[in-house]
């Protein structure tokens, strides 16, 4: 099983819509949590990162599930400039990183 | 610097060769990764670097790739007898602490003919 499991999409969505990512991971001892952005031939940007409680920036809403094992990401008013891979990160104890394979979106004029 | 530097940016080399890649991480940054990508494909987990020792080093794909960091900055991912397979981007990335989000280089393009 792999450590990180994201939906790959592709998601196309309209201008303005409301979107969702769902992540899932499998070690239960994961500490940290986090979504990064990936435009077309560019390296991963942090976009933010994943508080059990739940944390918003802007248009963006990250939310951990610590008993299901996943996190997600919410798009609200999509933008076209949002059309990018998006992929959650997992942070083991022991200081591995692992990614998703991405989910890629598509915000339509 | 400002950011995470690599060098080169693009590198194309012949089956066979060694080539070396070479990370600069943020200033400060004790936590240093390396990560490769191949074209469509995900991030892969190569080798993660606390300070100048590596305490894992499960994610290199083969004895042929070996890694070091020296003063706790600048590393170098050596892969020799390249083999075309190895072709993809390599990333390099840091965090303060670790566990922390890390930011990544603009990678490394290698291309193994």
């Amino acid at each position: 099983r792999k450590e990180v499991e994201q939906d790959p999409g592709p998601f196309n969505v309209p201008e303005g819509a409301t979107v969702a990512f769902n992540c899932t991971y499998s070690n239960s001892a994961s500490q940290s949590f986090f979504w990064y952005r990936q435009d077309c031939r560019k390296e991963p940007k942090l976009l933010m990162s994943v508080y059990s409680s739940g944390n918003e920036d802007g248009r963006f809403t990250a939310q951990l599930n610590r008993a299901s094992q996943y996190i997600s990401l919410l798009i609200r008013d999509s933008k076209l400039s949002d059309s990018a891979t998006y992929l959650c990160v997992v942070n083991t104890p022991t200081y591995q990183f692992y990614f998703g394979t991405g989910t890629s979106l598509t915000v339509i004029p | 610097g400002a950011g995470v530097s690599q060098s080169p940016s693009n590198k194309v080399t012949e089956k066979g060769k060694d080539v070396e890649l070479r990370c600069d991480p943020i200033s400060g940054h004790t936590a240093l990764y390396w990560y490769r990508q191949s074209l469509g494909q995900g991030l892969e987990f190569l080798i993660y670097f606390q300070g100048n020792s590596a305490p894992d080093k499960s994610g290199l794909p083969s004895d042929r790739f070996s890694a070091e960091r020296t003063g706790g900055s600048v590393s170098t991912l050596t892969i020799q007898r390249t083999q075309q397979e190895d072709s993809a981007v390599y990333l390099c990335a840091s965090s303060l602490p670790p566990g922390q989000g890390t930011y990544f280089g603009p990678g490394t393009r290698l291309t193994v003919l």
